[in-house]
């Protein structure tokens, strides 16, 4: 079975530009969140999407979008670009079960530079 | 506070050894654990999870909780230098619409 795939895996972007980012999930799984990993801050959640709807979001500003697609895939935007959102971006797909356990798998990552 | 709290490290164990990881939660209501390693350059990669009291072992993994105390460890037996890597520990509600929070890593080396 396929792994979680994300694409570009690299992105270079100046101030002001906006970016777009996809997340191709496990076959199967219907919930996609989103991460935010930088060295100062760790990872940070961005949003998860399930069933085409945003469920959790995290605390970011509205520059940080996304949605997800009726096939799962979902795609993220961040637009007005700063310096300080150059990072790994990770998106991780999971399969949501009524059990206490939600685990996830995460793709590769799109890392973004941004000049 | 911060939700999930982990020793950031490094945490320098000789091969062999037991390499011992250590993460508290601050939300009592988490009933989800998981353990995910991270090499340098790569993604999370999931190699544990837990959900009830007690020890949970996979090959030369264990994963311990303790819910009335609000701490989950992950023990590595035998260490390896290919257990070099950051060890993140994340914690969930009991729903599966619960966000899953992560800490913010611990650094493992295992040196020869």
């Amino acid at each position: 079975k396929a792994g979680v795939t994300q694409t570009p895996r690299y992105l270079i972007k100046t101030r002001g530009q906006q970016v777009t980012l996809s997340c191709s999930p496990i076959s199967g799984h219907r919930s996609v969140s989103w991460y935010q990993q930088t060295p100062g801050q760790g990872l940070q959640f961005l949003f998860e999407y399930f069933s085409e709807t945003q469920r959790n979001k995290g605390n970011f500003p509205g520059r940080f979008s996304g949605r997800q697609f009726s096939n799962s895939r979902s795609e993220m935007n961040v637009s007005t670009l700063e310096l300080g959102d150059s990072a790994l971006y990770l998106c991780a797909s999971s399969l949501p079960r009524d059990s206490s356990y939600n685990e996830q798998f995460f793709g590769p990552g799109t890392r973004l530079t941004v000049l | 506070q911060k939700e999930v709290e982990q020793n950031s490290g490094p945490l320098s164990v000789p091969e062999g050894a037991i390499a011992s990881l250590n993460c508290t939660y601050s939300d009592r209501g988490s009933q989800s654990f998981f353990w995910y390693r991270q090499y340098s350059g790569k993604s999370p990669e999931l190699i544990m999870f837990i959900y009830s009291n007690g020890d949970k072992e996979d090959g030369r993994f264990t994963a311990q909780l303790n819910k009335a105390s609000q701490y989950v460890s992950l023990l590595i037996r035998d260490s390896q230098p290919s257990d070099s890597a950051t060890y993140l520990c994340a914690v969930s509600g009991y729903s599966s619409a619960s966000k899953i929070i992560f800490g913010s890593g611990t650094r493992l080396s295992i040196r020869p």
